[in-house]
């Protein structure tokens, strides 16, 4: 079972920063946070992972809390192409990913 | 840029044929994985495949289902003799170990459709 919660689903207006959280009140010293994203049927895209220091890379930005127990994913400048189905989940490096239910992130115009 | 290409896109099949699913990733990965995705549902992990060897599998993965590495480059699925229940989205991913990974790459995906 996927060791995550997230919201069901959330709504951001296009160009706004879209904040989607997760918790992992359970996750373990070598678990990483990894960020994927879903749009319709595609393959699930990597977006992004951190272990305790804030990551960014050019799609996102994490930022994980002191305690490690849960995380934020930031898109600084949501698009309608950014509309998926996003995943947080924690696995050691090099394990298996478990998927759970993620967000839907719904871009308005 | 593709780095995992899968084949075909869509396949449709008898109930009871045996399908083969192909991943072509690129030559120097050493960890594979397959995911389903049925339609409306959740991606689940299937197995995962590590120097020629399953390393690890899930319920789903029952003996239906095989992996194998026939060639050194084609990563295939074969399910023996599909059923109803095996209409989905099936996925290959990959990993490679060396500093400054940084997570799965996934394929585009196969539809399988049993009919």
């Amino acid at each position: 079972d996927a060791k995550t919660t997230q919201p069901p689903s959330m709504d951001c207006a296009e160009g706004r920063a879209a904040n989607l959280p997760c918790n992992h009140s359970t996750i373990s010293g070598n678990e990483y946070v990894y960020w994927y994203r879903q749009i319709h049927s595609q393959g699930p895209q990597y977006i992004i992972h951190g272990l305790k220091n804030n990551e960014t890379n050019e799609m996102a930005s994490l930022i994980i809390t002191e305690d490690r127990k849960s995380s934020t994913l930031i898109l600084p400048h949501a698009t309608l192409r950014d509309t998926a189905v996003y995943y947080c989940i924690v696995s050691p490096r090099d394990d298996k990913i478990i998927f759970g239910k993620g967000t839907r992130l719904h871009i308005l115009p | 840029e593709p780095e995992v290409t899968q084949t075909p896109s869509h396949q449709v099949t008898q109930m009871g044929q045996e399908v083969i699913l192909r991943c072509v990733p690129i030559s120097n990965h050493l960890y594979f994985y397959w995911y389903r995705q049925i339609l409306g549902q959740k991606v689940e992990f299937l197995v995962s495949f590590y120097n020629n060897e399953i390393s690890e599998k899930s319920e789903i993965f029952d003996d239906q289902f095989s992996v194998e590495r026939p060639d050194g480059s084609n990563f295939t699925l074969k399910i023996r003799s599909t059923k109803l229940e095996d209409s989905a989205m099936y996925f290959c991913a990959r990993i490679v170990v060396q500093a400054g990974d940084y997570g799965y790459t996934f394929g585009s995906g196969t539809r399988l459709t049993v009919v």
